[in-house]
C-alpha cells in the first residue's frame, strides 16, 4: 500500500514552453501533497504544500505564478512549470500523506513519487 | 520555522561495521522524525520513523534514537552491507499544520566490501 506515481519520469523541453507534471496516489486518499525540487547532491527543497480543494501554500522564494499547483482530487495533484527556462532544470519530486485505510487517521508519513527529471534547453 | 542540521555529510565504513548519522532540530514542538534512504536517481524511501513520545525504535539492523531535551535524533545501522550505500536524509515535522517536513542536508553513506 501507499504507492505514489509521477508522470512523466523525464521531460526535455524548449525554453519558453510549459510543462505539466502529475502526481497520483494509487491506493490511498492523499489529503495533502507536497512538491519538492532537488538539485544534484543536495537535499529536498520544499516548494509548496497543496491540500485537496484549496489553494497551495508556497514556500518563501517560490514563485506561485511560475509553478502552478492544482490538487483537484484526493488522488491527483499537478505541478505546471510555466515558461520554463534552463535554470528550472531540476529533479522534481512529489510526496503525499493521507488516509491509508477506510476510517483511518491521516498519516504523518510522506510517500514519495519516483520524480521527474526536467531538462529545459 | 524548523531548522534541521545533519552530520556527517559523508560517511565511509567497512562492510560489517556500524554507521551512525546524527540530526538536530530547532522546533521543540516537532513530533515526528522520519529517516529516508535515497539511491541515485530514485525516490526517497522511508526506512524508519519515530514519534516524540518514544525514545528509541528498532527494525532489524536499523534503529533510531530521540533525545527531546537536547533536540537531536540519530540513525544507527549495524552490520552494514554494500547495498546500504545511499544518501540518507533525516527530517522533522513541526507542530504546525499540514505535516510539512523539514529535511536535513543528507549523508552520503558508502559501505566498502
Amino acid at each position: 500500500g501507499a504507492v505514489v506515481s509521477q508522470h512523466p519520469s523525464r521531460v526535455i523541453c524548449k525554453s519558453g514552453t510549459s510543462v505539466k507534471i502529475e502526481c497520483r496516489s494509487l491506493d490511498f486518499q492523499a489529503t495533502t501533497m507536497f512538491w519538492y525540487r532537488q538539485f544534484p547532491k543536495q537535499s529536498l527543497m520544499l516548494m509548496a504544500t497543496s491540500n485537496e480543494g484549496s489553494k497551495a501554500t508556497y514556500e518563501q522564494g517560490v514563485e506561485k505564478d511560475k509553478f502552478l499547483i492544482n490538487h483537484a482530487s484526493l488522488t491527483l495533484s499537478t505541478l505546471t512549470v510555466t515558461s520554463a527556462h534552463p535554470e528550472d532544470s531540476s529533479f522534481y519530486i512529489c510526496s503525499a500523506r493521507g488516509v491509508l485505510e477506510r476510517g483511518g487517521l491521516v498519516t504523518d508519513t510522506q510517500y514519495f513519487g519516483p520524480g521527474t527529471r526536467l531538462t529545459v534547453l | 520555522g524548523e531548522n534541521v542540521e545533519q552530520h556527517p555529510s559523508t560517511l565511509s565504513v567497512q562492510e560489517g561495521d556500524s554507521a551512525v548519522i546524527k540530526c538536530t532540530y530547532s522546533d521543540s514542538a516537532s513530533n515526528y522524525f522520519p529517516w529516508y534512504k535515497q539511491e541515485l536517481g530514485k525516490r526517497p524511501q522511508l526506512i524508519i520513523d519515530i514519534r516524540s513520545n518514544v525514545g528509541e525504535k528498532k527494525d532489524q539492523r536499523i534503529a533510531v534514537t530521540l533525545n527531546k531535551t537536547a533536540k537531536h535524533f540519530s540513525l544507527h545501522i549495524t552490520e552494514t552491507q554494500p547495498e546500504d550505500s545511499a544518501v540518507y536524509f533525516c527530517a522533522a515535522k513541526g507542530g504546525t499544520s499540514y505535516g510539512k517536513l523539514t529535511f536535513g542536508q543528507g549523508t552520503i553513506l558508502t559501505v566498502h566490501p
